[in-house]
């Protein structure tokens, strides 16, 4: 059974830091990897999907790595902004399409 | 933890049925509720909201008349694709939103697989 892990489960950072978000996968067998935001009250917002075959994908400040064999992945946010605070949501598709495996969240802060 | 269920998981249709999606809570009760869909090798994407007793709000470029949400009770929001057809086909995902106390929290459903043949 796949299980999705992120560390940390909250983080509060002071504005202009870079840092990590990290999410751990319990099952390599996997279609494809993504990173969600979710202000509160609203439904979420995909920042970066990785295939399977891919190692990596940026989208501006955002950076996200895939080591599927190691069972991880990363999100670096750079140059952190308040508006960055918000929970980040990796999630995983297992093979063949049938579910999509969420992870709990980091629950980040950026302080002005 | 809350869980939220859907069913059916999968499901395999003719060109021009309708489907019905159903999004429950099981052990909360969901004021509000999301519902995703996601195409082959793309994000998801928000179809639309649904809040309990009242219309649901549905994203820019989400056909409501061909997408029918109702959300009746405060455990069960339903989707039901009209008419279906192959472009159709996707994975959808719902969310239901629960709020106790100070916590706002949403919980996600493991998905249901559409397949308009």
């Amino acid at each position: 059974k796949q299980e999705v892990t992120q560390i940390p489960a909250a983080l509060s950072v002071p504005e202009g830091e870079n840092l990590v978000l990290n999410c751990s996968f319990t099952d390599s067998a996997i279609y494809n990897l993504q990173w969600f935001r979710q202000d509160p009250g609203k439904g979420l917002t995909s920042l970066l999907l990785i295939q399977s075959s891919q190692r990596e994908q940026t989208s501006g400040r955002l950076n996200a790595s895939l080591d599927k064999s190691s069972g991880r992945s990363t999100l670096y946010i750079a140059a952190s902004q308040p508006g960055d605070s918000a929970t980040y949501l990796c999630a995983v598709e297992v093979l063949n399409g049938q579910n999509f495996v969420f992870g709990p969240g980091t629950r980040l802060s950026v302080l002005p | 933890g809350a869980v939220v269920s859907q069913h059916p998981s999968r499901v395999i249709c003719k060109s021009g049925t309708s489907v019905k999606i159903e999004c429950r809570s099981l052990d909360f009760q969901a004021t509000t509720m999301f519902w995703y869909r996601q195409f082959p090798k793309q994000s998801l994407m928000l179809m639309a909201t649904s809040n309990e007793g009242s219309k649901a709000t549905y994203e820019q470029g989400v056909e409501k008349d061909k997408f029918l949400i109702n959300h009746a009770s405060l455990t069960l929001s339903t989707l039901t694709v009209t008419s279906a057809h192959p472009e159709d086909s996707s994975f959808y995902i719902c969310s239901a939103r629960s709020v106790a106390g100070r916590t706002d929290t949403q919980y996600f459903g493991p998905g249901t697989r559409l397949t308009v043949l």
